[in-house]
């Protein structure tokens, strides 16, 4: 079963224009990571976000990390046509183990 | 490109047959995971290994099993094939085992199943 779910499911916006990503998760976790898929493509790592960090910047990503809501955003900031793509939060839950439980994802689509 | 190579890139088969997927990891990696995505599932994990040991498994059938070889490279071996199994599999590679808190994966570019 899949620890997160993904909101919106499906976002459209325009060129240059902001995108916000919401991710929900069930239980406590080492880290937080967001993963950007291509159509019928691989995974492609984008950030990870450690449980004891709150916020992280990597070029045009933000995302957050609230533990205390079990939930994560990912924020792309002027947004590309070439960032249109699945995006999907994963979360690697305190174990023994390092398996990924991914959530449901969002696909994005930004308008040239 | 991540490192991470799988092959074959497509596979198309019946019902009731047996495949085999490869996957080489990233130089340096020891860690293998097997994911498989399909329309109804999502994204699910399968099965980690581990510098040649099992380490944990999701959601695998028991009709799927897997392997690590001594050169790190795993096989993903999937019996008596039906159809609901078509799906995109992907591999992905990690330094760390367990008990990290970071974890990158890197995942290969998959291998599309398609069961007829």
């Amino acid at each position: 079963s899949q620890q997160g779910e993904e909101d919106p499911q499906a976002l459209s916006i325009q060129e240059g224009e902001n995108a916000t990503m919401n991710c929900s998760y069930k239980t406590s976790i080492n880290n937080l990571q967001w993963y950007r898929q291509n159509s019928g493509r691989g995974l492609v790592h984008l950030i990870l976000i450690r449980s004891n960090e709150r916020e992280k910047h990597s070029g045009r990503l933000r995302v957050t990390l609230d533990t205390s809501k079990k939930s994560s955003s990912l924020l792309i900031t002027a947004s590309r046509a070439a960032d249109t793509a699945s995006y999907f939060c994963a979360t690697d839950a305190m174990g023994a183990t390092n398996k990924l439980i991914f959530g449901t994802g969002t696909l994005l689509a930004v308008q040239p | 490109d991540s490192g991470v190579t799988q092959t074959p890139k497509h596979l198309i088969t019946a019902t009731g047959q047996r495949v085999t997927l490869r996957c080489s990891p990233r130089s340096g990696d020891l860690s293998v995971y097997w994911y498989q995505q399909s329309l109804d599932q999502g994204l699910q994990f399968l099965i980690q290994y581990y510098n040649g040991e099992e380490r944990a498994k999701g959601n695998i059938l028991e009709r799927f099993s897997a392997q690590q070889f001594p050169d790190l490279h795993s096989e993903l071996n999937l019996s008596s094939l039906e159809l609901g199994d078509s799906a995109l599999y992907f591999c992905a590679s990690s330094v760390a085992s367990g008990w990290s808190s970071y974890n990158e994966q890197f995942f290969g570019p998959g291998t599309r199943l398609t069961v007829l």
